[in-house]
């Protein structure tokens, strides 16, 4: 059973940048979708960003100029950066996992992909910008 | 962006009776390419991260009791509690995932009358 754990500061200062931390144990990172999440009483619950295994990316264009998220294949991790927070950015930060459908050629090489539903979470890690 | 709606906002309904929540999508989450419907329902607890129920808007996540069910094609979606127990109080959530950016209803909060 996959196990994914959120860590980070709990407090960041406004115009900072907040960065957290997914740590998977119990299951590879290799073959799937990798997501951020996250939920604040005002705009309940809201995708940040995806990163596949493979290093490609998508982003919510509501905070993709602020947001970078990338993957540590080796320590089975990956990351949320989030730059020049505010108060808004106060919210429980998930990371979850995206179940996928990937296409490989006869050689291996993956070809294609779809992120289908998340199916694994994290328990959340309440992030307040705040000075 | 695919704008999620569910209703009611909240219901309350007596333990051992049938309780239905609908999800509305501003745009079909129907794929042509495989006639599949990319919807999923998530159950919340107080204090704890959204627990899948459904996908393919039908299909129950392993280890969901039958209880739970979900139906509906296109952009009109139903989850179904068809006996409600205790431990059934949670918010509820659709989400599609069609498209990016994934996208949530608002959530209904489901309570003991």
């Amino acid at each position: 059973q996959v196990q994914l754990q959120e860590s980070g500061p709990g407090l960041v200062n406004p115009s900072e940048t907040l960065s957290l931390t997914c740590t998977i144990s119990g299951g590879s990172i290799s073959s799937y979708y990798w997501s951020w999440i996250r939920q604040s009483p005002g705009k309940g619950l809201e995708w940040i960003a995806y990163i596949h295994y493979s290093g490609s990316t998508e982003y919510n264009p509501s905070l993709k100029s602020r947001v970078t998220i990338s993957v540590d294949t080796s320590n089975n991790q990956f990351s949320l950066r989030l730059k020049s927070v505010t108060a808004a950015d106060t919210a429980v930060y998930y990371c979850a996992r995206g179940d996928p459908t990937n296409y490989y050629d006869s050689s291996g090489h993956l070809i294609n992909s779809w992120h289908n539903w998340l199916d694994s979470w994290g328990q959340g890690t309440l992030v307040t910008v705040s000075s | 962006d695919f704008v999620m709606t569910q209703s009611p906002d909240s219901l309350a309904v007596s333990l051992g009776e049938r309780a239905t929540i609908n999800c509305k999508s501003s745009q079909s989450v129907l794929h042509s390419s495989n006639n599949k419907n990319y919807l999923a329902w998530f159950q919340q607890k107080p204090g704890q991260p959204p627990k899948l129920l459904i996908y393919w808007a039908s299909t129950r996540e392993f280890g969901v009791p039958d209880r739970f069910s979900g139906s509906g094609s296109g952009t009109d979606f139903t989850l179904t509690i068809s006996t409600l127990r205790a431990e059934d109080v949670a918010v509820y959530y659709c989400q599609q995932y069609f498209g990016t950016p994934f996208t949530f209803g608002q959530g209904t909060k489901l309570e003991i009358k």
